[in-house]
């Protein structure tokens, strides 16, 4: 089945490691996005990419870096650099908007990061 | 700018009860996008509905309907004759251009048998 995978689903971090978070999609979507979401508020975009090779900032990309080697791949790493990166983290595609206008996102089941 | 206020934060339902969730958006583009996800316990937002900004008919799909009025900036969601498996939270969402959609906090609705 087409979709969005996510791994790993829980991951505990000392204070000061890097993590990477991998996504792989299968749907061959061209946009791939990244977001993060704490307890009571909506999704804040950290990363998102339209195209392979290029990638841009969203509203909090602070302490994170992501790479698009692959059309099908975006990981994201959370740096040592991000102060509070315990958070629920939805890695997301979407088919480029075109004429038919802003396509829905299509979202991973996410992964629980912990700082320890 | 655009934002996107869902206020009610929780509800509870019993069963069979109807349900309405409140969403307020603000923008000053004449072409938008509205958006409305269910994310259940398992984590991923699942994508309910997509209306864009000059399609104001409401909508009707099984128990589940949406109605978009331009004129309060609203895009509310009802869902009837609750069922348990309806329990979860639910994100309405803003977009104007391609990679800027905007969500609400979300409201975390729990439907009791």
């Amino acid at each position: 089945d087409g979709g969005i995978t996510q791994s790993p689903k829980y991951l505990f971090r000392k204070e000061g490691q890097n993590v990477t978070l991998s996504c792989e999609q299968n749907l061959n979507h061209d946009a791939m996005y990244w977001y993060r979401q704490d307890p009571g508020q909506g999704l804040r975009l950290i990363y998102y990419s339209q195209i392979v090779n290029d990638f841009q900032k969203g509203d909090i990309a602070e302490g994170y870096s992501v790479s698009r080697e692959k059309k099908e791949s975006f990981p994201l790493t959370v740096t040592s650099a991000q102060k509070n990166p315990t958070a629920f983290y939805l890695c997301a595609s979407s088919i480029e908007a075109g004429t038919s206008g802003r396509g829905e996102l299509f979202f991973g089941e996410g992964s629980r990061l912990t700082v320890l | 700018a655009q934002k996107v206020t869902q206020a009610q934060t929780e509800i509870s339902v019993v069963e069979k009860e109807d349900v309405t969730l409140d969403c307020v958006y603000e923008t000053r583009d004449t072409t938008y996008y509205l958006f409305w996800y269910k994310q259940p316990p398992s984590g991923e937002l699942v994508f309910l509905i997509r209306r864009n900004s000059f399609d104001e008919q409401n909508e009707i799909s099984g128990r589940y309907s949406w109605n978009f009025q331009k004129s309060t900036s609203s895009f509310n969601f009802t869902i009837t004759a609750s069922q348990v498996v309806d329990s979860a939270v639910y994100f309405c969402a803003l977009s104007v251009t391609d990679n800027d959609m905007r969500f609400g906090a979300g409201t975390r609705l729990t439907v009791k048998p």
